[in-house]
């Protein structure tokens, strides 16, 4: 799987929207890119995905580069709840061993929602 | 629909010891991955089941097992605990196995302490 690269921690004001970028240059074409959170000490929570194209949903949209090798996640109106670490994923979409499934983890981003 | 419900949620043993954990999936789910949680390595991936047969395992040593009942449900067992095995144990279900379009998503977690 492709290794992803994100900023240690970002700072947010509540009500403005949180932009979390993601670096993929190594990325393949068939590889998705999927983003989780983790409030503390809890499991983590799906948020989004995508392959190709722009996606959103009620949580967040996911903006991925023409070239795919970077993406942007973006929480419209971040709130206090959304202080997290938040990890972005590349997920290759079928693999001949099943090993698709598995996440692969980094270290992500730790957004600190603030007053 | 219920969630991904792991028990027990705390748990405290000897070095030595043995310990089971329990995950029940998402109704309708019959994947279910094993992930470990500790500070110094972050989230890493244990093992997945499908359909009773375990079909991918991550870098652990022979002490860390795990199986999958014909209802999905699934254990995860580690035997001659060690204080390094400190950490919080995180159980994912998906609907299928093989693919990374299937959304894993996360129980609250096992939190192991070994003392």
């Amino acid at each position: 799987d492709a290794k992803t690269t994100q900023p240690p921690s970002m700072d947010c004001a509540e009500g403005r929207a949180a932009n979390l970028p993601c670096n993929h240059s190594t990325i393949s074409g068939n590889e998705y890119v999927y983003w989780y959170r983790q409030i503390h000490s809890q499991g983590p929570q799906y948020i989004i995905h995508g392959l190709k194209n722009n996606e959103t949903n009620e949580m967040a949209s996911l903006i991925i580069t023409e070239d795919r090798k970077s993406s942007t996640l973006i929480l419209p109106h971040a709130t206090l709840r959304d202080t997290a670490v938040y990890y972005c994923i590349v997920r290759v979409a079928y693999s001949f061993t099943g090993t698709a499934s598995k996440l692969t983890f980094g270290t992500g981003t730790r957004l600190q929602v603030t007053l | 629909k219920a969630g991904v419900t792991q028990t027990p949620r705390y748990l405290i043993k000897t070095r030595g010891q043995q310990v089971t954990l329990s995950c029940s999936p998402i109704s309708g789910h019959r994947s279910v991955s094993w992930y470990q949680q500790t500070p110094g390595q972050g989230l890493q991936f244990l093992f997945e089941y499908f359909s009773e047969t375990q079909r991918n395992k991550g870098n652990f040593p022979g002490r860390f097992s795990g199986r999958q009942f014909s209802n999905s449900r699934s254990e995860m067992n580690v035997s001659t605990l060690e204080l390094g095995d400190s950490a919080l144990y995180l159980c994912a279900s998906s609907l299928a196995f093989g693919t990374g379009e299937n959304i894993q998503y996360f129980g609250a977690g096992t939190r192991l302490s070994v003392l």
